[in-house]
């Protein structure tokens, strides 16, 4: 599964939109990128995925490039339950569907 | 909506016992995970099940083994704890939708603590 890289800390104020992003340059046709997060010491919450066009449901949207090379992850209103770490995820299709969380970007909301 | 158990919530025990962790997945669904995070750390991933079967498996120490019930509940059996076993216990469970896209629903997770 392609590695991803994303920023260690971002700060968001609240009622504004928090753009999160993230790299997989390595990233191949039949992969998907995954966004999870985990709100402090609760079990990880999966946001949204996508392979090549855009998508959007009721907590995120998610913008992946024409090269599929990186995403990003839209909060449109982020309010404080929003302040979390944020995993970007990539993985194939046909796997077993396994997450190998990296670092992760730390989501500040703050009034 | 029903969401994944997990049980106990907390766990404590000595260095060389044995600890066995319980997970019920949310219905209908027919994979689970287990996912282990240390203090700081980013969750890793241990081992999976489909339908009953191990589908994929991590850095799981030997001392630890899984299986899946007929109905579909998972246990995580710990033996020979050691202080490093200390940690976030998740499970996750999800549905597979025969185009190898999945949506993991995490459990609370049981918190164990080797003394």
């Amino acid at each position: 599964d392609a590695k991803t890289t994303q920023p260690p800390s971002m700060d968001c104020a609240e009622g504004r939109a928090a753009n999160l992003p993230c790299n997989h340059s390595t990233i191949s046709g039949n992969e998907y990128v995954y966004w999870y997060r985990q709100i402090h010491s609760q079990g990880p919450q999966y946001i949204i995925h996508g392979l090549k066009n855009n998508e959007t449901n009721e907590m995120a949207s998610l913008i992946i490039t024409e090269d599929r090379k990186s995403s990003t992850l839209i909060l449109p209103h982020a309010t404080l339950r929003d302040t979390a770490v944020y995993y970007c995820i990539v993985s194939r299709s046909g796997n077993t569907g396994k997450l190998i969380f990296g670092q992760g970007t730390t989501l500040q909301v703050k009034p | 909506a029903a969401g994944v158990i997990q049980s106990p919530r907390h766990l404590i025990k000595e260095k060389r016992e044995t600890a066995t962790l319980k997970c019920y997945p949310i219905p209908r669904h027919d994979t689970v995970y287990w996912y282990q995070q240390g203090p700081g750390q980013d969750p890793q991933f241990l081992i999976s099940f489909y339908e009953k079967m191990q589908s994929d498996k991590g850095s799981i120490p030997d001392r630890f083994s899984a299986q899946q019930f007929s109905d579909y509940h998972s246990e995580l059996n710990m033996s020979s704890l050691e202080l490093g076993d200390s940690a976030l216990y998740f499970c996750a469970s999800s549905a597979n939708s025969g185009q190898g896209v999945y949506e993991q629903y995490f459990g609370p997770g049981t918190r164990l603590t080797v003394t």
